[in-house]
Protein backbone atom coordinates (compact mmCIF):
# COMPACT_ATOMS: atom_id res chain seq x y z
CA UNK A 1 0.00 0.00 0.00
CA UNK A 2 1.67 3.51 -1.02
CA UNK A 3 -0.85 5.54 0.60
CA UNK A 4 -0.97 7.66 3.72
CA UNK A 5 -1.06 5.32 6.82
CA UNK A 6 -1.74 6.24 10.06
CA UNK A 7 -1.55 3.72 13.70
CA UNK A 8 -3.69 3.37 15.83
CA UNK A 9 -6.98 3.87 13.79
CA UNK A 10 -9.25 3.98 17.10
CA UNK A 11 -7.91 5.08 20.80
CA UNK A 12 -9.87 5.04 24.14
CA UNK A 13 -8.34 6.68 26.62
CA UNK A 14 -9.45 7.86 29.80
CA UNK A 15 -8.99 11.91 31.13
CA UNK A 16 -5.00 12.88 32.34
CA UNK A 17 -3.61 9.55 29.67
CA UNK A 18 -0.87 10.40 27.31
CA UNK A 19 -1.67 9.35 23.29
CA UNK A 20 0.63 9.34 20.40
CA UNK A 21 -0.56 8.82 17.29
CA UNK A 22 1.69 8.19 14.22
CA UNK A 23 1.76 9.10 10.75
CA UNK A 24 3.57 7.40 7.53
CA UNK A 25 3.43 9.53 4.58
CA UNK A 26 3.64 8.71 1.18
CA UNK A 27 7.70 8.08 0.92
CA UNK A 28 8.59 10.34 -1.62
CA UNK A 29 6.45 13.89 -0.22
CA UNK A 30 8.24 16.07 1.36
CA UNK A 31 5.22 17.50 3.14
CA UNK A 32 3.61 16.39 6.20
CA UNK A 33 0.11 17.49 8.13
CA UNK A 34 -1.72 16.97 10.78
CA UNK A 35 -5.39 18.28 11.34
CA UNK A 36 -8.02 17.58 13.59
CA UNK A 37 -11.65 17.17 12.90
CA UNK A 38 -14.60 16.93 15.09
CA UNK A 39 -18.29 15.80 14.79
CA UNK A 40 -20.05 18.14 11.67
CA UNK A 41 -17.01 20.15 11.41
CA UNK A 42 -14.39 20.11 8.83
CA UNK A 43 -10.75 19.23 9.40
CA UNK A 44 -8.86 21.85 11.20
CA UNK A 45 -5.32 22.32 10.77
CA UNK A 46 -3.03 21.67 13.52
CA UNK A 47 0.53 21.90 11.75
CA UNK A 48 3.07 20.94 8.86
CA UNK A 49 6.41 19.59 8.18
CA UNK A 50 8.66 20.52 5.32
CA UNK A 51 10.93 17.63 5.39
CA UNK A 52 11.92 17.44 9.24
CA UNK A 53 11.47 21.38 10.08
CA UNK A 54 7.75 22.64 11.97
CA UNK A 55 7.09 25.23 9.71
CA UNK A 56 4.02 26.63 11.18
CA UNK A 57 1.78 25.84 14.44
CA UNK A 58 -2.37 26.33 14.78
CA UNK A 59 -3.18 28.35 17.36
CA UNK A 60 -5.59 24.97 18.42
CA UNK A 61 -2.35 23.35 18.96
CA UNK A 62 -1.63 23.63 22.66
CA UNK A 63 1.12 22.83 25.07
CA UNK A 64 -0.14 19.90 25.81
CA UNK A 65 0.27 18.84 21.64
CA UNK A 66 3.34 18.16 20.29
CA UNK A 67 4.84 16.96 16.97
CA UNK A 68 7.71 15.54 15.28
CA UNK A 69 8.91 14.22 12.31
CA UNK A 70 12.62 13.60 13.08
CA UNK A 71 14.41 12.06 9.91
CA UNK A 72 11.69 13.45 7.67
CA UNK A 73 9.57 10.32 7.29
CA UNK A 74 6.96 9.40 9.43
CA UNK A 75 5.59 11.31 12.26
CA UNK A 76 4.01 11.29 15.47
CA UNK A 77 1.47 13.69 17.54
CA UNK A 78 1.48 13.55 21.06
CA UNK A 79 -1.16 14.71 23.27
CA UNK A 80 -0.19 14.88 27.10
CA UNK A 81 -2.49 15.06 29.88
CA UNK A 82 -5.49 14.23 27.50
CA UNK A 83 -8.98 16.16 28.01
CA UNK A 84 -12.38 15.01 27.12
CA UNK A 85 -12.16 17.98 24.67
CA UNK A 86 -9.51 16.29 22.95
CA UNK A 87 -11.81 13.44 21.45
CA UNK A 88 -11.88 14.04 18.02
CA UNK A 89 -10.47 12.36 14.25
CA UNK A 90 -6.68 13.40 14.01
CA UNK A 91 -5.74 13.47 10.40
CA UNK A 92 -2.96 13.03 8.62
CA UNK A 93 -2.06 14.19 4.76
CA UNK A 94 1.17 14.24 2.90
CA UNK A 95 2.48 16.20 -0.13
CA UNK A 96 4.84 16.72 -2.53
CA UNK A 97 5.93 19.81 -4.71
CA UNK A 98 5.50 20.57 -7.75
CA UNK A 99 7.80 19.09 -10.51
CA UNK A 100 10.09 22.06 -11.28
CA UNK A 101 8.48 24.28 -8.30
CA UNK A 102 11.70 24.26 -6.07
CA UNK A 103 11.34 26.70 -3.55
CA UNK A 104 7.48 27.90 -4.45
CA UNK A 105 4.74 27.82 -2.09
CA UNK A 106 3.41 23.98 -2.63
CA UNK A 107 -0.08 24.16 -4.32
CA UNK A 108 0.29 20.24 -4.41
CA UNK A 109 -3.01 18.09 -3.42
CA UNK A 110 -2.99 16.49 -0.19
CA UNK A 111 -3.30 12.89 0.38
CA UNK A 112 -5.15 12.13 3.76
CA UNK A 113 -5.02 8.38 5.58
CA UNK A 114 -8.11 7.41 7.44
CA UNK A 115 -7.13 9.51 10.54
CA UNK A 116 -6.77 8.18 14.21
CA UNK A 117 -9.84 8.60 16.03
CA UNK A 118 -9.69 9.48 19.56
CA UNK A 119 -11.83 9.13 22.11
CA UNK A 120 -11.32 10.60 26.17
CA UNK A 121 -12.97 9.39 28.37
CA UNK B 1 -9.49 35.53 8.93
CA UNK B 2 -9.07 33.34 6.06
CA UNK B 3 -12.80 31.03 6.00
CA UNK B 4 -14.63 28.65 3.68
CA UNK B 5 -18.34 28.38 4.07
CA UNK B 6 -20.19 25.88 2.70
CA UNK B 7 -23.77 27.08 3.43
CA UNK B 8 -26.05 23.66 2.91
CA UNK B 9 -25.42 21.43 6.21
CA UNK B 10 -27.61 18.49 4.67
CA UNK B 11 -28.39 17.84 0.91
CA UNK B 12 -31.52 15.61 -0.18
CA UNK B 13 -31.47 14.70 -3.76
CA UNK B 14 -33.12 11.85 -5.46
CA UNK B 15 -31.05 9.26 -7.40
CA UNK B 16 -31.01 10.71 -11.23
CA UNK B 17 -31.85 14.21 -10.11
CA UNK B 18 -28.51 16.94 -10.85
CA UNK B 19 -26.64 18.42 -7.53
CA UNK B 20 -25.29 21.37 -6.87
CA UNK B 21 -22.96 22.46 -3.92
CA UNK B 22 -22.28 25.71 -2.62
CA UNK B 23 -18.73 27.19 -1.41
CA UNK B 24 -17.62 30.42 -0.60
CA UNK B 25 -15.02 31.81 0.73
CA UNK B 26 -13.32 34.88 1.90
CA UNK B 27 -11.40 37.04 0.13
CA UNK B 28 -7.80 35.66 -1.41
CA UNK B 29 -6.12 37.19 -4.42
CA UNK B 30 -4.83 33.57 -5.53
CA UNK B 31 -6.76 30.80 -3.75
CA UNK B 32 -6.37 27.00 -4.76
CA UNK B 33 -9.69 25.58 -4.51
CA UNK B 34 -10.34 21.98 -4.01
CA UNK B 35 -13.47 19.52 -3.45
CA UNK B 36 -12.76 16.80 -0.93
CA UNK B 37 -15.13 13.77 -0.55
CA UNK B 38 -15.11 11.70 2.85
CA UNK B 39 -17.73 8.43 2.84
CA UNK B 40 -18.25 6.80 6.80
CA UNK B 41 -15.11 5.60 7.76
CA UNK B 42 -12.44 6.38 4.74
CA UNK B 43 -9.98 9.08 4.32
CA UNK B 44 -10.52 11.88 2.46
CA UNK B 45 -10.00 11.43 -0.90
CA UNK B 46 -9.89 14.30 -3.90
CA UNK B 47 -12.72 14.95 -6.05
CA UNK B 48 -10.87 17.96 -8.26
CA UNK B 49 -8.70 20.95 -8.48
CA UNK B 50 -8.53 24.52 -9.32
CA UNK B 51 -5.10 26.02 -9.66
CA UNK B 52 -5.76 28.52 -12.82
CA UNK B 53 -6.62 28.35 -16.70
CA UNK B 54 -10.44 27.30 -17.43
CA UNK B 55 -12.71 28.40 -14.50
CA UNK B 56 -14.57 25.23 -15.22
CA UNK B 57 -13.16 22.27 -13.94
CA UNK B 58 -13.58 18.41 -14.05
CA UNK B 59 -12.88 15.52 -11.57
CA UNK B 60 -13.43 12.07 -10.91
CA UNK B 61 -16.83 9.98 -10.79
CA UNK B 62 -18.46 12.94 -13.32
CA UNK B 63 -18.08 15.60 -10.98
CA UNK B 64 -17.16 19.07 -12.13
CA UNK B 65 -17.03 22.41 -10.19
CA UNK B 66 -16.91 26.40 -11.51
CA UNK B 67 -14.73 28.86 -9.90
CA UNK B 68 -16.06 32.55 -10.24
CA UNK B 69 -13.94 35.37 -8.90
CA UNK B 70 -16.41 37.84 -8.51
CA UNK B 71 -18.83 36.14 -6.01
CA UNK B 72 -15.83 33.82 -4.98
CA UNK B 73 -17.64 30.65 -5.10
CA UNK B 74 -16.43 27.15 -6.04
CA UNK B 75 -19.89 24.98 -6.78
CA UNK B 76 -19.68 21.11 -6.97
CA UNK B 77 -22.02 20.07 -9.46
CA UNK B 78 -22.80 16.18 -10.99
CA UNK B 79 -25.81 16.36 -13.51
CA UNK B 80 -26.90 12.87 -12.49
CA UNK B 81 -26.56 11.50 -8.74
CA UNK B 82 -25.79 7.67 -8.12
CA UNK B 83 -26.71 6.50 -4.78
CA UNK B 84 -22.73 5.59 -3.97
CA UNK B 85 -22.43 9.60 -4.10
CA UNK B 86 -23.81 9.67 -0.87
CA UNK B 87 -21.38 11.04 1.34
CA UNK B 88 -19.95 14.44 2.93
CA UNK B 89 -18.20 16.72 0.69
CA UNK B 90 -15.97 19.10 2.07
CA UNK B 91 -14.44 22.67 -0.06
CA UNK B 92 -11.05 23.46 0.72
CA UNK B 93 -9.04 26.62 -0.03
CA UNK B 94 -5.15 27.51 0.14
CA UNK B 95 -5.19 31.19 0.62
CA UNK B 96 -1.38 31.86 -0.96
CA UNK B 97 -1.34 34.90 0.66
CA UNK B 98 -1.25 32.96 4.13
CA UNK B 99 0.99 30.07 3.82
CA UNK B 100 0.17 26.87 2.52
CA UNK B 101 -2.57 25.03 4.82
CA UNK B 102 -5.74 23.45 3.23
CA UNK B 103 -8.52 26.06 5.28
CA UNK B 104 -11.65 23.63 5.18
CA UNK B 105 -15.36 23.94 4.88
CA UNK B 106 -17.86 23.04 7.15
CA UNK B 107 -19.17 20.02 4.73
CA UNK B 108 -22.24 19.53 3.21
CA UNK B 109 -23.96 16.14 3.79
CA UNK B 110 -25.32 14.45 0.89
CA UNK B 111 -28.12 11.95 1.13
CA UNK B 112 -29.35 10.14 -1.62
CA UNK B 113 -33.21 8.66 -2.00
CA UNK B 114 -34.20 6.21 -4.80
Amino acid sequence: DTGVSQDPRHKITKRGQNVTFRCDPISEHNRLYWYRQTLGQGPEFLTYFQNEAQLEKSRLLSDRFSAERPKGSFSTLEIQRTEQGDSAMYLCASSGTLPGASGAPNTGELFFGEGSRLTVL
Amino acid sequence: AQSVTQPDIHITVSEGASLELRCNYSYGATPYLFWYVQSPGQGLQLLLKYFSGDTLVQGIKGFEAEFKRSQSSFNLRKPSVHWSDAAEYFCAVVFMEYGNKLVFGAGTILRVKS
